[in-house]
């Protein structure tokens, strides 16, 4: 089955700074890859995702970017603000449709 | 436009009892998937179905677990005779086809056990 591992597992970052989070998965079979934002108590929040004919795309201030070869794709957040605290969790689909869930990442945004 | 709606939002069973969990998929939504999360991690699948059909129920115990999504009314996750270790928060999401599609997710039910 698939193995989806993401770094780091908790970040702190200062408001307006960047944070960047990465998930490696193992399936070569992969072919759409989400990000969900997760509020204590809440349920996952669909955030950005990615298909495997792209790179990179982007909404405001929150992108993704994909390897396909090197298997790993990469949540990044610029000018975090405090409401971007939560736990983020990569998702891979592999071709049975099913979400594989990363441990998930636990940003806090230092006001 | 509902999302996708999961009730209850809280359940508490006894040992030995069992759990019933409803989720109605979003409008035009025909795909319903179920997850578990247990405290501190991340969701785990355990069972994806349209109308009246399990497609993939490779993450479901073997035994006391059950799921279905009848022709009309809700998908429906059944857990008999449940067991401390049953404790967890039990995801809905619901998709619009099959490759590829968005997974949105309902807000849960906390099921505890006594």
């Amino acid at each position: 089955g698939e193995n989806v591992e993401q770094h780091p597992s908790t970040l702190s970052v200062q408001e307006g700074d960047s944070a960047v989070i990465k998930c490696t998965y193992s399936d070569s079979a992969s072919n759409y890859f989400p990000w969900y934002k997760q509020e204590l108590g809440k349920r996952p929040q669909l955030i950005i995702d990615i298909r495997s004919n792209v790179g990179e795309k982007k909404d405001q201030r929150i992108a993704v970017t994909l390897n396909k070869t090197a298997k790993h794709f990469s949540l990044h957040i610029t000018e975090t603000q405090p409401e971007d605290s939560a736990v983020y969790f990569c998702a891979p689909n592999n071709a049975g449709n099913m979400l594989t869930f990363g441990g998930g990442t636990r940003l806090m945004v230092k006001p | 436009n509902a999302g996708v709606m999961q009730n209850p939002r809280h359940l508490v069973r006894r040992r030995g009892q069992e759990a019933r969990l409803r989720c109605s998929p979003m409008k035009g939504h025909s795909h319903v998937y179920w997850y578990r999360q247990l405290p501190e991690e991340g969701l785990k699948f355990m069972v994806y179905l349209q109308k009246e059909n399990i497609i993939d129920e490779s993450g479901m115990p073997k035994e006391r677990f059950s799921a279905e999504f009848p022709k009309e009314g809700p998908s429906i996750l059944r857990i008999q005779q449940v067991v401390r270790g049953d404790s967890a928060a039990y995801f809905c999401a619901s998709s619009r086809g099959q490759f590829n599609q968005p997974q949105h997710f309902g807000d849960g039910t906390r099921l505890s056990i006594l």
